[in-house]
Parts: structure tokens; sequence; C-alpha cells
């Protein structure tokens, strides 16, 4: 059974950095047919692409906030992790991490809501 | 950055009738569309993928089509279940999603 799950703070204060983990089970981050993106929904909103990773490593990010974003990921502990630098308040969102595939997004945590306010 | 927009926003349906719901890509990409459907307070679900294959458990009163720039997604007789919002998603290159279509009961 294909499960992941995100775990991180539910307040962040503007200017501080987000980290975000995404613990995955029922399938392994070396598969290469897999990666694991994040992708996050402002309230009322429309679904946002943050970043991706592959199971060779590769990286790849949203070209619009690149400059504020870090994935990684922990083979061995099933885990991949987010950091986004400098919150502001527009930042509030759902955040979900997804396997993906040649075939979309199949699996999806069930989202962690962060809101950014002082 | 390839943009997709999806229309209408919102469709009015009676259960029992048919739904048409619209996603336009900027830029051709190819059949790497997906469709997803989400509820309130819950991820979004894979519906579609390829632009006409539905994904495992899901019923054949969904269907997509199109390629390049178009794709539709039909379901043919609207459900209680199946009032939700629709997103549209390109994986031809780096992923975006359209803005969604809430489909509401009439």
């Amino acid at each position: 059974q294909v499960t992941l799950k995100e775990s991180g703070p539910v307040l962040v204060k503007p200017t501080e950095t987000l980290t975000l983990t995404c613990t995955v089970s029922g399938f392994s981050l070396s598969n290469a047919r897999m990666g694991v993106s994040w992708i996050r929904q402002p309230p009322g909103k429309a679904l946002e692409w943050l970043a991706h990773i592959f199971s060779n490593d590769e990286k790849s990010y949203s070209t619009s906030l690149k400059s504020r974003l870090t994935i990684s990921k922990d083979t061995s502990k099933s885990q991949v992790v987010l950091t986004m630098t400098n919150m502001d308040p527009v930042d509030t969102a759902t955040y979900y991490c997804a396997r993906s595939t040649n075939q979309g997004f199949d699996y999806w945590g069930q989202g962690t809501l962060v809101t950014v306010s002082s | 950055e390839i943009v997709m927009t999806q229309s209408p926003a919102t469709l009015s349906v009676s259960p029992g009738e048919r739904a048409t719901l619209s996603c336009r890509a900027s830029q051709s990409v190819s059949s790497n569309l997906a469709w997803y459907q989400q509820k309130p307070g819950q991820a979004p679900r894979l519906l579609i993928y390829g632009a006409s294959t539905r994904a495992t458990g899901i019923p054949a009163r969904f269907s997509g089509s199109g390629s390049g720039t178009e794709f539709t997604l039909t379901i043919s007789s609207l459900q209680s279940e199946d009032f939700a919002v629709y997103y549209c998603q390109q994986y031809n290159n780096w992923p975006t999603f359209g803005g969604g279509t809430k489909v509401e009961i009439k």
C-alpha cells in the first residue's frame, strides 16, 4: 500500500525558513520510474507545483520560487525534505507531497496547512 | 512555463446529466495531460492520465480526450459524489496545473 505523509510546523513567522518532511511507504525512493514532488494550494485557490526529486537525485524547481527552495531525500529513511526560505504570508497554503510517475501524480499525501503569520 | 487554462470556472449540472470540462495548453503538451478531482478538505485524486487513460479504480463515466493543446474531461452521468473541483495538469514539461473547474449541483 502506497502512502505519503507530510509533517512540519503549522505556523511560521515571516522571514523564517520552512522545513517540511514527506515520509513515504509502499515504494522506494530509489525506484527509477518514480519521483516525489511538492505541490501547494493556498486557501480557495489552485494547485501550484513547487519542486521535484528523481530517483537519481536530480532535482527541478518552479522557476518563480527556485531561489527559495531546496529539495532533498534520504532514501534509507524514505523521506523527502523541502525547505523554503524567507516565508511570507502569501506562502500560507496546504502543502502536499505526491508520487510522480510518467502517468502524473498517482498518490498524494493528506497535505499539511502552513500558516505564515507574526 | 506552459500555462493551462480551464473553462468554465464553474459548471452547474443536474444529477444524471452530462458534464464537459475544457482545458487548453499555451503550447503543445502532446498527450502528457492528467485530470484530477478534488473534494473539500481532501487531496486531489488522479482520474485520467495520458489524456485519455483512466487511473486505477476510476469509473467508466469519466472519460478524457484531446491532444496537443485542447483537452476535454467528460462525466457522462453525474453522480452525487462527482460534485467537486477538477484540475488539469500537463507533464510534458515541468508540471503546471490549470485554475480548476468547480462542478456544482444545479
